[in-house]
């Protein structure tokens, strides 16, 4: 079965404050992708990345960070120095095999001023 | 990304009345169609897939009959939500895929509010 869970329901962070997003998921494919989508209150997703399970490297992109670790099944997103226009839902998505996607339930971020 | 055209963002109507939602994938060909549902503060359920030409495939819950999904080309999907009820109303996305089905492209989605 196919799985991934976001245990952080909702978390609030002051504005320049570091946070991390959790992502682990489950899967008995070899061969998958992982994905991160933002989902402001407007309610379009934003596509923010994709990874390969082939690709363990970490990516930066400005002052979002992606941490890959089979090992744990994880798939963790940082933020650095959050603003509040980051303020949205965060979905971790997994894609294998029939290339059905399952969502994870998302994480609220909420940035303070 | 590509760009992907969903149409209305917002319709209410009346319990008992059809509503029909539709995406178009402007600039590549769509030969997979997901269409997901949303329920406040929930995360997006998949409803049903439907290849081009081809009859959809629904998930385990969802009734085929109240949710008409039409993929007669592959720049155009249209969700039909035949005798909307109230519990019908929730955010629908869709999101066409390339042959490659590697990366997800969403549409802005339809917030369907039926009264």
């Amino acid at each position: 079965a196919q799985k991934v869970t976001q245990a952080q329901t909702e978390i609030s962070v002051v504005e320049k404050e570091d946070v991390t997003l959790d992502c682990v998921y489950e899967t008995r494919d070899t061969t998958y992708y992982l994905f991160w989508y933002k989902q402001p209150p407007s309610g379009e997703l934003v596509f923010l990345i994709r990874r390969n399970s082939f690709d363990e490297q970490n990516e930066i992109s400005g002052r979002y960070s992606w941490n890959f670790q089979k090992s744990t099944s994880s798939f963790n997103f940082t933020i650095t120095a959050s603003q509040v226009v980051d303020s949205a839902v965060y979905f971790c998505a997994l894609a294998s095999g029939t290339y059905k996607y399952i969502f994870g339930t998302g994480t609220r971020l909420k940035v303070l001023a | 990304g590509a760009v992907v055209s969903q149409h209305p963002s917002r319709v209410i109507c009346k319990s008992g009345t059809s509503v029909k939602i539709e995406c178009r994938s402007l600039d590549f060909q769509a030969t997979t169609m997901f269409w997901y549902r949303q329920f406040p503060k929930q995360s997006l359920m998949l409803m049903a897939t439907s290849n081009e030409g081809s009859k959809a495939t629904y998930e385990q819950g969802v009734e085929k009959d109240k949710f008409l999904i039409n993929h007669a080309s592959l720049t155009l999907s249209t969700l039909t939500v035949t005798s909307a009820h109230p519990e019908d109303s929730s955010f629908y996305i869709c999101s066409p895929a390339s042959a490659d089905k590697r990366e997800l492209f969403f549409g802005s989605g339809t917030q369907l509010s039926v009264l």
